[in-house]
């Protein structure tokens, strides 16, 4: 699976977009982008994941370069609530995958 | 619709007694995996299942650590004479297939602790 690499922490006010960045200039053409998120004392929670079309769900949008080599996951009006680990993962389909964590972006959400 | 449950969300336990850790992975989910997580640690894989095979049990760390799976659905770790090293949060998760890209969607664990 490709390396990713992500900034080690945010700040973000409440109630503003919280833009997460991610670089994984060595993503091959069948791997996909997987953000997860871990809160204090919780599983870690699936958030968005994405090949190379831009996504969008109830929680998030995934907006990946044309070129692929890195993507941004924006949470359009940040709470309290999402203050939590951000992990960024590529994988590729096919077969079982087992899903390891970097380091992540520790984002803080501040009143 | 219901997620991952995992029980018993925490486990206090003396170092030699056997736990077994049950996960309820989301209806329909064919793939199930166990997984465990030490103090500020990453995830470390344990055992992967397609239905109730288990076709990847690389990452059990010793044969005190069994897992089974019954009807493609309910599965149970198993750890057996229990150690002070085994102690970290065990997590469950599934996904509706072994192929294709469907994401993995976790429980909250069980936080194990052997005295």
């Amino acid at each position: 699976d490709a390396k990713t690499t992500q900034p080690t922490s945010m700040d973000c006010a409440e109630g503003r977009a919280a833009n997460l960045p991610c670089n994984h200039s060595t993503i091959s053409g069948n791997e996909y982008v997987y953000w997860y998120r871990q809160i204090h004392s919780q599983g870690p929670q699936y958030i968005i994941h994405g090949l190379k079309n831009n996504e969008t769900n109830e929680m998030a949008s995934l907006i990946i370069t044309e070129d692929r080599k890195s993507s941004t996951l924006i949470l359009p009006h940040a709470t309290l609530r999402d203050t939590a680990v951000y992990y960024c993962i590529v994988r590729a389909a096919g077969g079982y995958q087992k899903v390891t964590f970097g380091t992540g972006t520790k984002l803080q959400v501040i009143p | 619709g219901a997620g991952v449950s995992q029980s018993p969300s925490n486990k206090v336990t003396e170092k030699g007694k056997d736990v077994e850790l049950r996960c309820d992975p989301i209806s329909g989910h064919t793939a199930l995996y166990w997984y465990r997580q030490s103090l500020g640690q990453g995830l470390e894989f344990l055992i992967y299942f397609q239905g109730n095979s288990a076709p990847d049990k690389s990452g059990l760390p010793s044969d005190r650590f069994s897992a089974e799976r019954t009807g493609g659905s309910v599965s149970t770790l198993t750890i057996q004479r229990t150690q002070q090293e085994d102690s970290a949060v065990y997590l469950c998760a599934s996904s509706e297939g072994g192929q294709g890209h469907q994401p993995q969607h976790f429980g909250d664990g069980t936080r194990l602790s052997i005295l």
